[in-house]
């Protein structure tokens, strides 16, 4: 199973700041990595896929990088509705599995 | 638009069978690959098991002995079976859509599923 380890645990950036979230996997996933946006009580929301595409209606503020094993999600300027936990996945191989999630919260 | 819609059972005891189905409208059922999430209170996501539009089937081995997914294409719904729940298996369940490749486009709106004596 390939581990998925993300980083910060918690972040605390102010609103129009930037914010880069960190992902690594255990072993390489080429770029079969996608990023999850999850708010308390709903279901998680499709960022990123291919681990730089955006998904469809995902702002331009949200990007994505990386490929093999280190990953990075951007946020260029925070708005008040991206504070959310966010969750990296990686569909390389089976078991398709999460990272831990970061929480992305107001300082 | 792809909505997925889901129900079951929300309250079982240790040892029952959790039993969920998630209804797809919108868009096509064939030619996707079509799974169940689970999320524990406070916890992160873990993945249970994939099924495609024709029941071809993976699982996570870590529930495989217990977990079948299953297709019904006339109605357009999947099904998840879980047997032998324990207080471990309390999470809230979610089916999703997967997109061009396995990541998870669509979600439902998730289940929570509590297994208490």
């Amino acid at each position: 199973e390939k581990v998925m380890t993300q980083s910060p645990a918690t972040l605390s950036v102010s609103p129009g700041e930037r914010a880069s979230l960190s992902c690594r996997a255990s072993q390489s996933v080429s770029s079969h990595l996608a990023w999850y946006q999850q708010k308390p009580g709903q279901a998680p929301r499709l960022l990123i896929y291919g681990a730089s595409t955006r998904a469809t209606g995902i702002p331009a503020r949200f990007s994505g990088s990386g490929s093999g094993t280190e990953f990075t999600l951007t946020i260029s300027s925070l708005q008040s509705e991206d504070f959310a936990v966010y969750y990296c996945q990686q569909y390389n191989i089976w078991p398709y599995t999460f990272g831990q999630g970061t929480n992305l919260e107001i300082k | 638009q792809v909505q997925l819609q889901q129900w079951g059972a929300g309250l079982l005891r240790p040892s029952e069978t959790l039993s969920l189905t998630c209804a797809v409208y919108g868009g096509s059922f064939s030619g996707h690959y079509w799974s169940w999430v689970r999320q524990p209170p406070g916890k992160g996501l873990e993945w249970i098991g994939e099924i495609s539009h024709s029941g071809t089937t993976n699982y996570n081995p870590s529930l495989k002995t217990r977990v079948t997914i299953s297709v019904d294409t006339s109605k357009n719904q999947f099904s998840l079976r879980l047997s032998s729940v324990t207080a471990a298996d309390t999470a809230v369940y979610f089916c999703a859509r997967h997109g061009g490749s396995d990541y998870f486009q669509h979600w439902g709106q998730g289940t929570l599923v509590t297994v208490s004596s």
